[in-house]
């Protein structure tokens, strides 16, 4: 059973498109972070996200977390060819022990073309 | 370089031989985390560790061994290795920061058992 669920699972865009990622769950989740993975490299953290509604912003990516902690979101407004990648989102489910176990989605593979 | 170093980074091995992926971390993160990577199936947890000589199974154990002597390394053992642990194996430390909260991941071990 897949916790987390994103979409879209491919992406090929042109440069100066906006796009949207969507992670969904039907799990409550104590925070939500989302990383991206270039080819033979590990994923890298972009952000986290811990209050229900909450929105951060890095540069042209925007992160918003559901208010009921259940789905987030990434937005990445004028997308240039460096933001080519597999996005992932991850989700720590909390609870007794706070092991910092994540589950994680199965990734959104972006392509932006110049 | 302060980090999370996995070596090798590429191995080939025969069916049936036994195999350690090693982890070192820079830091003393207490949690560490094995996962693996494989088209389909996202990032799927192995074994973690909350601290030294404390260690349990993730979601995928079987086949595999993990130790923790010291708080800095984190080695995974594959002691009779089989094709269908042909993937891409990543380690990754939790560091913690009042909000700031995620994995380091290092650059991975891509395993071929043939």
């Amino acid at each position: 059973t897949q916790l987390l669920e994103q979409s879209p699972q491919f992406l090929s865009i042109q440069e100066g498109e906006n796009l949207t990622v969507y992670c969904n769950s039907s799990s409550v989740f104590s925070s939500l972070q989302w990383y991206r993975q270039e080819p033979g490299e590990g994923p890298v953290l972009l952000v986290t996200v811990v209050t229900g509604g909450e929105v951060k912003k890095l540069k042209r990516l925007t992160f918003q977390f559901g208010d009921a902690r259940k789905d987030s979101s990434l937005h990445i407004t004028a997308a240039q060819p460096g933001d080519t990648g597999l996005y992932l989102c991850a989700g720590d489910r909390g609870g007794s022990g706070n092991t910092g176990k994540l589950i994680f989605g199965q990734g959104t593979t972006l392509q932006v073309k110049p | 370089d302060a980090g999370i170093t996995q070596s090798p980074r590429y191995k080939i091995t025969e069916t049936g031989r036994q195999v350690t992926l090693m982890c070192h971390q820079t830091w003393s993160h207490s949690y560490m985390f094995w996962y693996r990577q494989d088209l389909g199936h996202g990032l799927r947890l192995i074994y973690y560790s909350a601290a030294a000589d404390i260690t349990d199974k993730g979601e995928v154990p079987d086949g595999y061994v993990v130790s923790r002597s010291k708080t800095e390394n984190f080695p995974l053992t594959l002691e009779s290795a089989t094709r269908s642990q042909t993937s891409v194996y990543f380690c990754a430390s939790l560091f913690r920061g009042g909000r700031d909260y995620g994995y380091t991941f290092g650059s991975g071990t891509r395993l071929t058992v043939v």
